[in-house]
């Protein structure tokens, strides 16, 4: 069965810290891989996504993702976070090639402090 | 703007008392999602429309239904709820079945005393 690992439950930064949110996959064939972000009192919007192509992916906001296949991994970055970056992030995967399920993370709470 | 829209955003019911939760969406895509997310969980998916076709996944519960009456309503029935079943629940579209972006609403959270 898939499943999705998020290390970090919560994160706290200071303002123009550099962030890496860890997201490791469970699954045996080709994934499609996304985050999502969960603004405070607003709804999941996405991220950035990766269905194939340059493992580097850049999102909104200045975000970026590596896949990583040999690593099961798609670590989240931003160079600089700011204040407004304070939300809950959600790793997610689906399988390539089936319908479109995704399975989620727990999720990782960032808090940037000004 | 087109979007997905989840009524009401919090719900109370009693405990075995019938609850229905709804969500509409402007995007007319095919595809409507229903998800719940215990607190400090994943969103874990219970059952999908895809048009008319409802899909359930093989472990949610009897306990919860789902209707469809056209394209952009769809509704979220807990027959008999429990304490077990307070969560966030998270409708989501997607234009198609095929793996792509899902686009969710902002969530009902249910309560049941």
């Amino acid at each position: 069965a898939q499943s999705v690992s998020q290390h970090n439950h919560h994160v706290i930064l200071s303002e123009a810290a550099s962030l890496e949110l860890g997201c490791n996959y469970s699954y045996g064939g080709t994934v499609n891989l996304f985050w999502y972000v969960q603004y405070p009192g607003q709804h999941l919007q996405l991220l950035l996504k990766y269905f194939s192509g340059d493992p580097l992916v850049k999102g909104i906001k200045g975000f970026e993702a590596e896949f990583i296949k040999s690593k099961f991994s798609f670590n989240l970055r931003k160079p600089s976070v700011q204040w407004s970056d304070t939300a809950e992030y959600f790793c997610a995967v689906n399988a390539a090639g089936g319908y479109n399920k995704l399975i989620f993370g727990a999720g990782t709470r960032l808090a940037v402090h000004p | 703007d087109a979007m997905v829209i989840q009524n009401p955003r919090y719900q109370v019911t009693q405990f075995g008392k019938p609850v229905t939760l709804s969500c509409s969406q402007t995007l007319n895509h095919n595809v409507m999602y229903w998800y719940q997310q215990k607190s400090s969980q994943a969103p874990k998916l219970l059952f999908h429309y895809y048009d008319k076709d409802f899909n359930n996944e093989a472990d949610t519960p009897d306990n919860f239904q789902s209707r469809r009456p056209n394209t952009s309503f769809c509704f979220l029935d807990i027959r008999s709820p429990g304490l077990g079943d307070a969560a966030m629940y998270l409708c989501a579209t997607s234009r198609d079945r095929a793996p792509d972006t899902q686009y969710f609403g902002p969530g009902t959270r249910l309560t049941v005393l």
